[in-house]
């Protein structure tokens, strides 16, 4: 079992917006704004989509947002597009002995 | 443009050590981050190993830690990492990458390797 919880699934039509929760403890997510999210297609490495809650990389659409409400954040993508299909991953420090945990994976389907 | 490149057997027997490098390009692994690596076996998710700095400081997921150890080499701008007492449970794909030091993000990413732990 992860350490952060993630649904297994979301889906959306193309155009829509969907957001995927990420739901830890004070200790992890609530504690400190060191949450991120990965997208990864079949096959690949994954990509680094946001970094301390809500920043993007240099080259990462703006589709993209991310935000915090205690200990669950959230990734939303707006304007859903075929090649937004993929597993999204939630990371985060943690000031257990863990030191860094993931979130279980959301399958994201577009429509 | 920072690349990182895993390399090593993809075939390890029960009991015996899981030894992998990760080569490094565009960025001198001395001038700063930490280099780790994070495994996912076959349909499942992702799971922190451990960190190096350069410096030799290192972080293990606790899990792991009795049995990991990551080391760097910055004269080859490469790190490593050894798992030994290998199980089936330690079959998955392994992926090097940079982490910053405020552990809020892993940027680069290796394409990542395949290890099998069969006899």
């Amino acid at each position: 079992q992860s350490a952060l919880t993630q649904p297994a699934s979301v889906s959306g039509s193309p155009g829509q917006s969907i957001t995927i929760s990420c739901t830890g403890t004070s200790s992890d997510v609530g504690g400190y704004n060191y949450v991120s999210w990965y997208q990864q297609h079949p096959g690949k490495a994954p990509k680094l989509m946001i970094y301390e809650v809500s920043n993007r990389p240099s080259g990462v659409s703006n589709r993209f947002s991310g935000s915090k409400s205690g200990n669950t954040a959230s990734l939303t993508i707006s304007g859903l597009q075929a090649e937004d299909e993929a597993d999204y991953y939630c990371s985060s420090y943690t000031s257990s002995s863990t030191l860094m945990v993931f979130g279980g994976g959301t399958k994201l389907t577009v429509l | 443009q920072v690349q990182l490149q895993e390399s090593g057997p993809g075939l390890v027997k029960p009991s015996e050590t899981l030894s992998l490098t990760c080569a490094v390009s565009g960025y001198s692994i001395s001038s700063g981050y930490y280099w780790g690596w994070i495994r996912q076996p076959p349909g499942k998710g992702l799971e922190w190993i451990g960190s190096i700095h350069h410096s030799g400081s290192t972080y293990y997921n606790p899990s792991l830690k009795s049995r990991v150890t990551i080391s760097v080499d910055t004269s080859k701008n490469q790190f490593s990492l050894k798992l030994n007492s290998v199980t089936a449970a330690d079959t998955a794909v392994y992926y090097c990458a940079r982490r910053s030091s405020s552990w809020d993000r892993h940027d680069y990413w290796g394409q990542g390797t395949l290890v099998t732990v069969s006899s």
